[in-house]
């Protein structure tokens, strides 16, 4: 069974640029997570998508999107990018997203903005 | 506010001893805990789970304990290899939260 997919694995893009992710959970799976990061911060919580309905959002401005389609691939989307998004972005997926379920992660979008 | 703290954030020990990673959680609400292990250029990888209404669990080679009363995680690895090396997470699941909180990781060493 193959696990989840990101794409592309590395991204180097400039101040005010948008960027677009995308994330392929395992087939199965209906709950797809996005996650960034950082040195400093650690993992945080961007947003949890099942259904093609988001049903959670982490504390991020508004310029951090993401969408969810009928076969359960995701994608996300940040806009006029600034120098501080710059982290690892990682995608999880699980079954559906309940209580008691652990996380299945990808290896990671590495955006670099400059 | 929610977190999900550790108390080091580095660990070094020697090939063959025991490694003890702690972590604190800051919501009794929670009721599943998780811990993750992510190796350089890979993302996290589920190492044990524990549920609420357990103290311990016990894997292969690796053990969680949960002490509710003080909000305490903690992960024992037993004869700990140079693979071990890696930065541990621990992280909770809230009940209808539809997410997981990770707390800030920390990075194992193990001396040969």
């Amino acid at each position: 069974k193959a696990g989840v997919t990101q794409t592309p694995r590395y991204l180097i893009k400039t101040r005010g640029q948008q960027v677009t992710l995308s994330c392929s959970p395992i087939s199965g799976h209906r709950s797809v997570s996005w996650y960034q990061q950082t040195p400093g911060q650690g993992l945080q919580f961007l947003f949890e998508y099942f259904s093609e309905t988001q049903r959670n959002k982490g504390n991020f401005p508004g310029r951090f999107s993401g969408r969810q389609f009928s076969n359960s691939r995701s994608e996300m989307n940040v806009s006029t990018l600034e120098l501080g998004d710059s982290a690892l972005y990682l995608c999880a997926s699980s079954l559906d997203g309940a209580t008691n379920e652990k996380l299945f992660f990808g290896s990671g979008t590495q955006l670099s903005v400059l | 506010g929610e977190s999900v703290g550790l108390h080091l954030p580095t660990l070094s020990v020697q090939e063959g001893d025991n490694s003890i990673i702690n972590c604190a959680y800051s919501n009794s609400a929670s009721d599943y805990f998780i811990w993750y292990k992510q190796e350089s250029g890979k993302g996290p990888q589920f190492i044990i789970d524990i549920r609420s209404n357990m103290d311990k669990r016990q894997g292969q080679r690796v053990t969680v304990l949960l002490n509710k009363t003080v909000k305490h995680l903690s992960l024992q690895i037993a004869a700990t290899q140079p693979g071990d090396s890696a930065v541990y997470f621990c992280a909770e699941n809230r009940r209808g939260g539809f997410k997981t909180i990770f707390g800030a990781g920390t990075r194992l060493f193990v001396k040969a």
